[in-house]
């Protein structure tokens, strides 16, 4: 199974910081991987699909880019309602692996 | 507007079966419900992502499990119903999750669509 790491698994930031969130898969994924956002309660919304699309309807301050085996999540100007955990998903190899996560506290 | 709803879950006790349904709608994008793969996921309390169980699409040929659950989950699908199916028989405490369907198509610029997800509780 592809293996995939994220960092950090936590962070703490200010309303209006840019944050990176790295996720690394431990084979090749071409671009074939999704960022989501998870709050208490709610099925994970996705963000970004094949690495650096944005999801119609998701804010333009967050973006995606990567290709291989590293990729990024960065939020630029962190709002409140970022408040959350985000998880990377790769789905060019079965079974389709999911990041740890990265829960990110907005100050 | 494109949505997957799942329903089923429920509670059982250790060993019980269930199945878990999830219907599609509003399939936009000029495809239809059997061009996309559909997989299920799922999250137990407190704990990550978990992808259980991937059907391919059209015939729903290629299925594929992770080791640890395979001979008690079955998935399949029925086009003409829209609808993906989840079996889960000799249910375990360890089962207890939210389980989500989900679809997607490679090479085709579409975002992947989750559902609102069903909680299954295993416990005696």
């Amino acid at each position: 199974d592809i293996e995939m790491t994220q960092s950090p698994s936590s962070l703490s930031a200010s309303v209006g910081d840019r944050v990176t969130i790295t996720c690394q898969a431990s084979q090749g994924i071409t671009n074939f991987l999704n960022w989501y956002q998870e709050k208490p309660g709610k099925a994970p919304k996705l963000l970004i699909y094949d690495a650096s699309n944005l999801k119609s309807g998701v804010p333009l301050r967050f973006s995606g880019s990567g290709s291989g085996r590293d990729f990024t999540l960065t939020i630029t100007g962190l709002q409140t309602e970022d408040t959350g955990t985000y998880y990377c998903q790769q789905f060019d190899i079965l079974p389709f692996t999911f990041g740890p996560g990265t829960k990110v506290e907005v100050k | 507007q494109e949505q997957l709803v799942e329903s089923g879950g429920g509670l059982v006790k250790p060993g019980g079966s269930l199945t878990l349904t999830c219907a599609a709608s509003g399939l936009g994008s000029g495809l239809g419900f059997s061009d996309y793969f559909m997989y299920w996921v799922r999250q137990a309390p407190g704990k990550g992502l978990e992808c259980i169980a991937y059907i391919s699409d059209t015939t729903g040929r290629k299925i594929h499990y992770p080791d640890s659950l395979k001979g008690r989950f079955t998935v399949y699908r029925d086009n003409g119903q829209k609808s993906l199916y989840l079996q889960m028989n000799n249910l375990r405490l360890e089962d207890t999750a939210v389980y989500y369907c989900a679809r997607g198509r490679y090479y085709s610029d579409l975002p992947h669509v989750w559902g609102q997800g069903t909680l299954v509780t295993v416990s005696s």
